[in-house]
């Protein structure tokens, strides 16, 4: 595709929902990083890909916070049983390698109630 | 570990005008990338300008520059003959230069607002 694709743009669930958030990183894009914005604040890294692998889960801020990515490509963040501080903007962003300029997506937005 | 800061949480300037917005960072790292990142209400971060650290010339792209202090740790951008679309927020970010993950770490935004 020309740029990262997420989806859905808005998610609503309620407190307690299993939650699963997507992201189409730009084709032949070799790293990819989730990253969690809370609102009016910098985004915050949780995890970074490079192909399948996760080489880095340090920023995930609990085990209820689980990310893949199975075949180097598609990657799914996905929230088990949501709280309201888990409400923010979550952005992907892709790069063709670590080195290189990283392209965001546009984030899904989730509200917790 | 590296920290990011933005001080100033609101800028105005009048179109056409030029502003400066200010960010201070900490590392004891020597090889490091420095960025202006511009996010619209639309959310999507978009790259302003890049400045690598063994570099001392200052990063420049068109109406955006950038004054890079090593020694101070200051990184900050400068926006000449504001235009009403460059209205968002600025986040001022840091990437390592080592290590086998390039995350950015962000400050927490200013937000520009660009009076006509």
């Amino acid at each position: 595709g020309a740029g990262v694709s997420q989806s859905p743009r808005y998610k609503v669930a309620k407190r307690g929902q299993d939650v699963a958030l997507r992201c189409d990183p730009i084709s032949g894009h070799v790293s990819l990083f989730w990253y969690q914005q809370a609102l009016g604040q910098g985004p915050e890294f949780l995890t970074y890909f490079q192909n399948e692998a996760q080489l880095d889960k340090s920023g995930l801020p609990s085990d209820r916070f689980f990310a893949e990515r199975p075949e180097g490509s598609v990657s799914t963040l996905k929230i088990q049983r949501t709280q309201q501080e888990d409400s923010a903007v979550y952005l992907c962003a892709s790069s063709l390698d670590r080195a290189t300029e990283a392209f965001f997506g546009q984030g899904t937005r989730l509200t917790v109630v | 570990a590296q920290t990011v800061t933005q001080s100033q949480p609101e800028m105005s300037v009048q179109e056409a005008e030029t502003v400066t917005l200010s960010c201070t960072y900490d590392t004891s790292e020597s090889d490091y990338y420095l960025f202006w990142y511009k996010q619209p209400p639309s959310r999507q971060m978009i790259l302003v300008i890049r400045q690598e650290a063994y570099k001392q010339q200052n990063a420049t792209e068109n109406r955006f520059s950038v004054n890079f202090q090593k020694a101070a740790k200051s990184f900050s951008l400068k926006i000449s003959d504001s235009q009403l679309g460059d209205a968002a927020m600025y986040f001022c970010a840091y990437r390592s230069g080592t290590g086998a993950n390039s995350k950015l770490t962000f400050g927490k935004g200013i937000t520009l607002s660009v009076r006509p």
